[in-house]
C-alpha cells in the first residue's frame, strides 16, 4: 500500500507570507493527525481528524494556523501569515484505529526568513 | 500531562555491539508505547508497538520492553550495525487522549567501523 504523502518536501517563505502544506493519507485511514518538530524539541501534536470532522485541535498554535481535510480525505494545513517562529518539520500520519500505531510522511520542512 | 524522556542523548558505538536506548514516562495510563526511527531529513518509520498489556516486542535484532508500573521502557538492539545509524524516537499514547502521541527527543545513535 501507498504510504503517507506530503509536500512540499521543502519550503522557505518570507515573513508575512502563506503556506500551504498537504497531506494524503494511507487510503481507508480515517484518522489523520499533524505534528510539528521545531528546532532542538520534540515532535509536538497539533490536531486530530476523524474523517472531515476535527476531533481535537487543542495543540495548534494559534489562529495563523487553519487545518482542513474536505471529503475525508487528503488535508492541508495552512499558515497565514507565517512569523519565524513557524519555521520546523511538519509531519503527518495516519491511522486505520489509533490504539494499533501510526504510519507518518516524511514531513515537510518549512523555513520562515 | 505525560512527559516522556529519552537517555542517553546521543551515543556512539563500535559495530557489532549490543545497546540499550532508554526511554522513560511520567503517566503510567497509557494505551501504547511505539518506537520510531528517524534518518535525516527522513520521516518516521514505526519499528515497534507495545499495547499496554505487553511486556515485550521483537523484531529482528530489535526488542523492546516495557515496564509501565515504572514508566520504563527499553530498545534493545544486538548486533549493531552502521545501517542503524539514526535518530530513535520513543512515543506513547496516553489513556483519555489516544489520538495523541507524546514524544521524547530522541537518542542520536551513531555506529562505526
Amino acid at each position: 500500500e501507498a504510504g503517507v504523502t506530503q509536500f512540499p518536501s521543502h519550503s522557505v517563505i518570507e515573513k508575512g507570507q502563506t503556506v500551504t502544506l498537504r497531506c494524503d493519507p494511507i487510503s481507508g485511514h480515517d484518522n489523520l493527525y499533524w505534528y510539528r518538530r521545531v528546532m532542538g524539541k520534540e515532535i509536538k501534536f497539533l490536531l486530530h481528524f476523524v474523517k472531515e470532522s476535527k476531533q481535537d485541535e487543542s495543540g495548534m498554535p494559534n489562529n495563523r494556523f487553519l487545518a482542513e481535510r474536505t471529503g475525508g480525505t487528503y488535508s492541508t494545513l495552512k499558515v497565514q501569515p507565517a512569523e519565524l517562529e513557524d519555521s520546523g518539520v511538519y509531519f503527518c500520519a495516519s491511522s486505520q484505529v489509533p490504539t494499533y500505531g501510526y504510519t507518518f510522511g516524511s514531513g515537510t520542512r518549512l523555513t520562515v526568513v | 500531562k505525560q512527559e516522556v524522556t529519552q537517555i542517553p542523548a546521543a551515543l556512539s558505538v563500535p559495530e557489532g555491539e549490543n545497546l540499550v536506548l532508554n526511554c522513560s514516562f511520567t503517566d503510567s495510563a497509557i494505551y501504547n508505547l511505539q518506537w520510531f526511527r528517524q534518518d535525516p531529513g527522513k520521516g518516521l518509520t514505526s519499528l515497534l508497538l507495545i499495547q499496554s498489556s505487553q511486556r515485550e516486542q521483537t523484531s529482528g535484532r530489535l526488542n523492546a520492553s516495557l515496564d509501565k508500573s515504572s514508566g520504563r521502557s527499553t530498545l534493545y538492539i544486538a548486533a549493531s550495525q552502521p545501517g542503524d545509524s539514526a535518530t530513535y524516537l520513543c512515543a506513547v499514547s496516553s489513556t483519555g487522549t489516544a489520538s495523541k502521541l507524546t514524544f521524547g527527543t530522541g537518542t542520536r545513535l551513531q555506529v562505526t567501523l
